[in-house]
């Protein structure tokens, strides 16, 4: 069964200290991986997207990798403005029919 | 702004209203898309629509109606609905229903069922 499951799933963090969020899949034909920020209140906005192992993209303080089988969210330097819920989702086609799988989201906050 | 754009922004609907959500895109997309977030659960596509076509129902039960009358807009009415359906209804756009780039998501319809 196709599945997308982030860690953890939620995040504290002091301004400055730096971490990671996960995000592990298990589709089949996978096309691309996706992270998005949410705001409270408000759409996901999209940050990314890797579509082979090894490809790395960054933004400001962040910084995702990808693997067979995860992904990594690299937070450098947290600010307190970075505090939000980030989303994992992949693309896949079986079939010839395409799927996008989101995850359950990783709610950050950065303490000043 | 996102380039999709919703409306409302909040609702609050009794059992028996009927009631509609509006969804417009100016990016140029041709695939556009309902999804439902409610919390602590993934978000979940309820409906696709590709060159205003639709191409996928996500078993998504009959009291949730969906319209495209163009590309660039997309509608949800709502008739007869649940508490349970109380929740955040996004709608977003893509360059084409299998385009492997990101989508652009509007802020959402905080939709309340009393």
């Amino acid at each position: 069964e196709d599945q997308v499951t982030q860690s953890p799933e939620a995040l504290r963090l002091q301004e400055g200290e730096s971490s990671s969020l996960n995000c592990s899949y298990t589709v089949s034909g996978l096309r691309g991986l996706f992270w998005y920020r949410q705001d409270p209140g408000k759409g996901p906005e999209f940050l990314f997207t890797l579509y082979s192992a090894g490809e790395e993209k960054e933004k400001e303080r962040l910084k995702a990798t990808l693997t067979k089988k995860e992904s990594f969210l690299h937070i450098t330097a947290p600010k307190p403005e970075d505090s939000a819920t980030y989303l994992c989702a992949v693309q896949a086609i079986n079939s010839g029919t395409y799927k996008y799988i989101f995850g359950t989201g990783t709610r950050l906050k950065v303490l000043a | 702004e996102t380039g999709v754009t919703q409306t409302p922004r909040h609702l609050v609907m009794g059992m028996t209203n009927k009631k509609s959500l509006k969804c417009e895109q100016h990016l140029g997309h041709n695939a556009m898309y309902w999804y439902k977030q409610s919390a602590k659960k993934p978000l979940e596509l309820m409906f696709v629509y590709n060159f205003k076509e639709q191409t996928e129902n996500n078993s998504v039960p009959s009291r949730f109606s969906p319209e495209c009358p163009n590309s660039s807009h997309l509608f949800l009415h709502l008739h007869t609905l649940q508490p349970e359906d109380s929740a955040l209804y996004l709608c977003a756009s893509s360059q084409d229903a299998g385009s492997n780039y990101g989508y652009t998501f509007g802020s959402g319809t905080r939709l309340t069922v009393v």
